[in-house]
């Protein structure tokens, strides 16, 4: 069974601050995604991660993944408030089943 | 271009009664679809996934007659839930996909919650 875990499982930071929010898995898979929720609604995509060394930015939040260690890192630049949510990383296993991490609720204190 | 809808976005029913949900595919036709669950404060379960003209493969624990998945159209799957309990009030994410298996993007729905009565 393949397990995705994810931590912090919270995360309180002031603005201005950086952190990471680590994403480990089980079994081999190539394909990892990062999404944001808001309260109450779906899934936002915020990045595909399709090979080992990836890298993607998008304004301050980078992603990153590393297959051989099974782990996909979010790091978060000088936090403001609107990064406030939760986030998620997904596995994608053979078939295209996504499995989900345990999510990383982050909230940023002015 | 990939939106995917569901309908309802909220729905509130009496306990014993059953409920359909729709998840569509807007823009595109999708040869594959899923459906997970979210419990407050939780991550999503995937509870199964659904291939069109074929019946849905459920995940383990996943009551398959419990929870009745239809695809029967490239831009269409349901899931029913049937004789709802309290325990079934959930947030239920459907997420389309271009095609089969490979690396295909998985688009997702609005989302439905649930509340039974």
């Amino acid at each position: 069974e393949l397990k995705v875990e994810q931590n912090p499982l919270f995360l309180s930071m002031q603005e201005g601050k950086n952190y990471t929010i680590y994403c480990n898995y089980s079994t081999t898979s190539d394909r990892l995604y990062w999404y944001r929720q808001d309260p109450g609604k779906s899934l936002e995509s915020l990045f595909v991660l399709l090979s080992n060394g990836a890298v993607k930015q998008e304004g301050r939040l980078m992603a990153s993944l590393d297959t051989k260690a099974r782990l996909s890192t979010l790091h978060i630049t000088a936090a403001v408030h609107d990064l406030s949510a939760t986030y998620f990383c997904a596995v994608a296993r053979t078939g295209n089943q996504f499995y989900f991490g345990t999510g990383t609720s982050l909230t940023v204190i002015p | 271009g990939a939106v995917v809808s569901q309908h309802p976005s909220r729905v509130i029913c009496k306990s014993g009664t059953s409920v359909k949900i729709e998840c569509r595919s807007l823009d595109f036709q999708a040869t594959t679809m899923f459906w997970y669950r979210q419990f407050p404060k939780q991550s999503l379960m995937l509870m199964a996934t659904s291939n069109e003209g074929s019946k849905a493969t459920y995940e383990q624990g996943v009551e398959k007659d419990k929870f009745l998945i239809n695809h029967a159209s490239l831009t269409l799957s349901t899931l029913t839930v049937t004789s709802a309990h309290p325990e079934d009030s959930s947030f239920y994410i459907c997420s389309a996909s271009r095609q089969a298996g490979g690396s295909a993007e998985q688009f997702f729905g609005p989302g439905t919650r649930l509340t039974v009565l």
